[in-house]
């Protein structure tokens, strides 16, 4: 059972409008989560964080939101680039007893910019 | 500054044959860790490494399957004997330290073929 959901597969925006990339999970135990970006053959690049005592967190154009009661986090690009064309993978871990977790990564949405 | 390396980036082979794909992390992480990607299930570490000694291959997908890590510049994931179903993208990745665990450095892939 996946415990990281991107119901998205794909999403098409216009260059300068605001992209909003979802995703959910299951595991209470989470408490770091991470937006990682990945272009054709390249492999995944870390993007943006945000740990559970944090409800949001930006950087640049890249805003990470994180509703812990809703188990929801989501990903926003304003203004979107053509540029930003690329899958976005949403990841998260948790603490286990002083141990980190390992990485769960969801399927990815796949962004696509249009100028 | 190199990246994490890894070779080759394409390789098709018959059912049956052994494969071996390599990585070269990125100077001074202590952490090694090797990827699987399909279609079916994502992104999933099969197992991962601290100062090259290996911690967690609860995600190896069976005996098939063996990584080792000789040294702190190296590591291979060899797959014998190899099927189909194992077809998929082999990632590596590595990390500076326990502080930045999450945020890994990705190579560019293999993409492994089983006919």
């Amino acid at each position: 059972d996946q415990q990281v959901k991107q119901n998205s597969p794909s999403l098409s925006v216009q260059e300068g409008r605001i992209s909003i990339l979802n995703c959910d999970y299951t595991n209470s135990m989470f408490d770091y989560f991470l937006w990682y970006k990945k272009y054709p053959a390249e492999g995944p690049t870390f993007l943006i964080s945000i740990s559970s005592i944090k409800d949001k967190n930006e950087d640049g154009r890249f805003t990470v939101f994180l509703n812990k009661s809703a188990k929801h986090l989501s990903l926003h690009i304003v203004p979107s680039q053509p540029g930003d064309s690329a899958v976005y993978f949403c990841a998260a871990s948790g603490n286990y007893g002083g141990s980190q977790g390992n990485l769960i990564f969801g399927k990815g949405t796949k962004l696509s910019v249009k100028p | 500054d190199a990246g994490v390396i890894q070779s080759p980036r394409h390789e098709v082979t018959e059912m049956g044959q052994e494969v071996t794909l390599r990585c070269k992390p990125i100077s001074g992480h202590d952490y090694l860790f090797w990827y699987r990607q399909t279609m079916m299930r994502g992104l999933e570490l099969l197992i991962y490494f601290n100062n090259n000694v290996p911690i967690d291959d609860s995600g190896m997908p069976e005996d098939r399957f063996s990584a080792k890590m000789p040294n702190a510049s190296f590591s291979t994931l060899k797959i014998q004997p190899s099927e189909p179903r194992d077809s998929a993208v082999y990632f590596c990745a590595s990390t500076m330290d326990s502080f930045s665990f999450n945020e890994q450095f990705f190579g560019p892939g293999t993409r492994l073929t089983v006919l």
